[in-house]
């Protein structure tokens, strides 16, 4: 069975220092990861994507993540935060389509930046 | 494109009272979803359709019913609402599971 563990509920950094938010997943096939971001009141936007082509992906507005199969883990990282990064952020595990083909959400993981 | 639109944005029902939150995409994708999110849980599989006349059950389906006539339309009813549908509605479509999600602004709908 497929799920993902955001290991965070709240990431608090300044303005200007990296951003780690840490994700497990848990999968019986070769999964596809994803990071998706919801600012306050808004939708939910696809940050980045892995679907077992190169093991990091870059995504938009600067966020990273490397998929490390030895530690079933995909973090999300960012060199220097920005006070628009704060956000809540979800890290999704993708069911095959002989499995139901579905997306199951991490818990989210709440970035606060202080300035 | 308007990408995924949802209406309506805020709803307040009375518990027992039925209605339907419209989903719909103008990019011809194949695979649609209903998600609810709540406090401290994610988002959480409703219901999703793989294709036009296609649909099957997610995590919590309970209480909610969908259907998919159209490749554009994934309408989601609430068949006689409860407090415990209290929540944020998400319906969301891609060309496939792999190609990642665009997701509507959701519906914020309150049982009374």
């Amino acid at each position: 069975a497929q799920s993902v563990t955001q290991l965070d509920s709240h990431v608090s950094v300044s303005e200007g220092t990296p951003v780690l938010l840490r994700c497990n997943y848990s999968s019986s096939y070769s999964p596809s990861l994803f990071w998706y971001v919801q600012h306050p009141n808004k939708g939910l936007q696809l940050l980045l994507k892995y679907t077992s082509a190169a093991t990091l992906v870059k995504g938009i507005n600067g966020f990273e993540a490397e998929f490390k199969k030895s530690e079933t883990s995909f973090h999300l990282t960012k060199p220097s935060a920005h006070m628009s990064d704060a956000a809540e952020y979800f890290c999704v595990v993708s069911v095959p389509y002989n499995q139901g083909g579905k997306l199951i959400f991490g818990q989210g993981t709440e970035l606060s930046v202080k300035p | 494109n308007a990408g995924v639109t949802q209406t309506p944005k805020f709803q307040v029902l009375k518990t027992g009272q039925s209605m339907t939150l419209q989903c719909a995409q103008d990019m011809n994708h194949e695979y649609m979803s209903w998600y609810r999110q709540d406090p401290g849980m994610g988002l959480r599989l409703i219901h999703y359709s793989v294709g036009a006349g296609i649909t099957d059950q997610g995590e919590v389906p309970n209480g909610y019913n969908v259907s998919r006539s159209t490749t554009e339309d994934f309408p989601l009813r609430l068949l006689s609402a409860a407090p415990s549908q209290t929540s944020v509605y998400f319906c969301a479509s891609s060309s496939a599971v792999l190609s990642g999600q665009y997701f509507g602004p959701g519906t914020r709908l309150t049982v009374t």
